[in-house]
């Protein structure tokens, strides 16, 4: 049962476009997300992330907006640039339990 | 400041083989967790400590052990490899609840 989703695997976007990279969940309980980025043969960096208690979350070209009555949330990076070619996981949590459940990943490709 | 690393960087075993994978972390952080990264799939959570002397299994615990003796380590054990174990190995540790977890450079481990 997969209760975090991204249901894109690659995403291409010409650089200086803004890409939209999308994330379903379905347990009802999880109130904390966060996004990673990982380039090849690297450890996943930490990009942004948000509570339950927000819609929005924004850091310099970084945005997350979260929809809870949707169970969805939405990463944009505006404008994209070639270093952000990489795997994007979204990946999420209840507070109190601390463990994180993460999506498949979707590959980001940046056109120069 | 060195962050999470991890040893070995690649590993090949043979089925029935035990090995020990290495997580050190510099930062002080009281949390520490491993996962796993199948092609296709998302990180899985393995095991995670929230503390020395504090261990407790994550999503997919089945053929490794751990544990916790100091604050900096965090050893992974395969007791008897099997090639389902293929897989990339990651480290991650955190200072507490509700922060990101930063990650190791991962350990590409081949079972024969």
């Amino acid at each position: 049962d997969q209760q975090v989703k991204q249901n894109s695997p690659s995403l291409s976007v010409q650089e200086g476009r803004i890409s939209i990279l999308n994330c379903d969940y379905t347990n009802s309980m999880f109130d904390y997300f966060l996004w990673y980025k990982k380039y090849p043969a690297e450890g996943p960096t930490f990009l942004i992330s948000i509570s339950s208690i927000k819609d929005k979350n924004e850091d310099g070209r970084f945005t997350v907006f979260l929809n809870k009555s949707a169970k969805h949330l939405s990463l944009h990076i505006v404008p994209s640039q070639p270093g952000d070619s990489a795997v994007y996981f979204c990946a999420a949590s209840n507070f109190g339990n601390e463990k994180l459940t993460f999506g498949t990943g979707t590959r980001l490709t940046i056109i120069p | 400041n060195a962050g999470v690393t991890q040893t070995p960087k690649f590993q090949v075993l043979k089925t029935g083989q035990s090995m020990t994978l290495q997580c050190a972390q510099d930062m002080n952080h009281e949390y520490m967790s491993w996962y796993r990264q199948d092609p296709g799939m998302g990180l899985r959570l393995i095991h995670y400590s929230v503390g020395a002397g504090i261990t407790d299994q994550g999503e997919v615990p089945n053929g490794y052990n751990v544990s916790r003796s100091t604050t900096e380590d965090f050893p992974l054990r395969l007791l008897s490899a099997a090639p389902s174990q293929t897989s990339v190995y990651f480290c991650a540790s955190k200072t507490g609840r509700g922060q990101p977890q930063h990650f190791g450079d991962g350990t590409r481990l081949s079972i024969l």
